[in-house]
């Protein structure tokens, strides 16, 4: 089993629908980061959280350590949200990130 | 600045050639490591570094090396390039923020024939 899981794996939206992609953990954790990646592009993180609740204009990021859960949220989805977000944790020493193997989201016009 | 900066962007290399793939950057960062993405297999930590003069390894060290004279450079070295490192190789920087801030570079696609 995969220390972290992601759901779903492939996510097809109307533009203006309300998105979430959720990622699952079995390992401790000090923090959890989401990451967007576009089609043949670099990385980029959005959150990175331990705890709670954070907001960036039209994206909010929610964990529950207890729960060993947390999920990405897009509201009013544009086409350009469409990319890949990957969710990674601290799950060792010196800040090495496990990975999820990301959602493909494509939002359409 | 620059941020996290990789050369060359992408590569074509024959089995059995060796060659390195460049990575700095100018945020004065301690932690450096390399990650590969091959489909379906999400990232996976390659070799990563806590500060200049030390290294350790991640999941999948085998086939690659890397050092870390400065703060800036952390390199990866492909010794005998083999078809299964045909993926993207990204390199990252970090540091400590009541967790890791992650910087990643543009990233290498690289093809070993």
């Amino acid at each position: 089993k995969n220390e972290v899981e992601q759901s779903p794996q492939n996510l097809t939206a109307q533009e203006g629908e309300f998105i979430t992609i959720n990622c699952s953990y079995s390992v401790g954790i000090s923090a959890l980061h989401w990451l967007q990646q576009h089609p043949g592009g670099g990385i980029v993180s959005l959150f990175m959280l331990s705890s709670g609740k954070k907001k960036h204009g039209r994206l909010i990021a929610t964990i529950n350590i207890q729960e060993k859960h947390s999920s990405l949220h897009i509201t009013a989805s544009h086409p350009r949200d469409s990319a890949v977000y990957i969710c990674a944790v601290h799950g060792g020493s010196q800040g090495n990130l496990i990975f999820g193997k990301g959602t493909k989201l494509s939002v359409k016009p | 600045n620059a941020g996290v900066t990789q050369t060359p962007k992408f590569q074509v290399l024959k089995t059995g050639q060796s060659m390195t793939l460049q990575c700095a950057q100018d945020m004065n960062h301690e932690y450096m490591s390399w990650y590969r993405q091959d489909p379906g297999m999400g990232l996976r930590l390659i070799h990563y570094s806590v500060g200049a003069g030390i290294t350790d390894q991640g999941e999948v060290p085998n086939g690659y090396n890397v050092s870390r004279s400065t703060t800036e450079d952390f390199p990866l070295r492909l010794l005998s390039a083999a078809p299964s490192q045909t993926s993207v190789y990204f390199c990252a920087s970090s540091y400590w923020t009541g967790g890791y801030e992650q910087y990643f570079g543009p990233g290498t696609r690289l093809t070993v024939t």
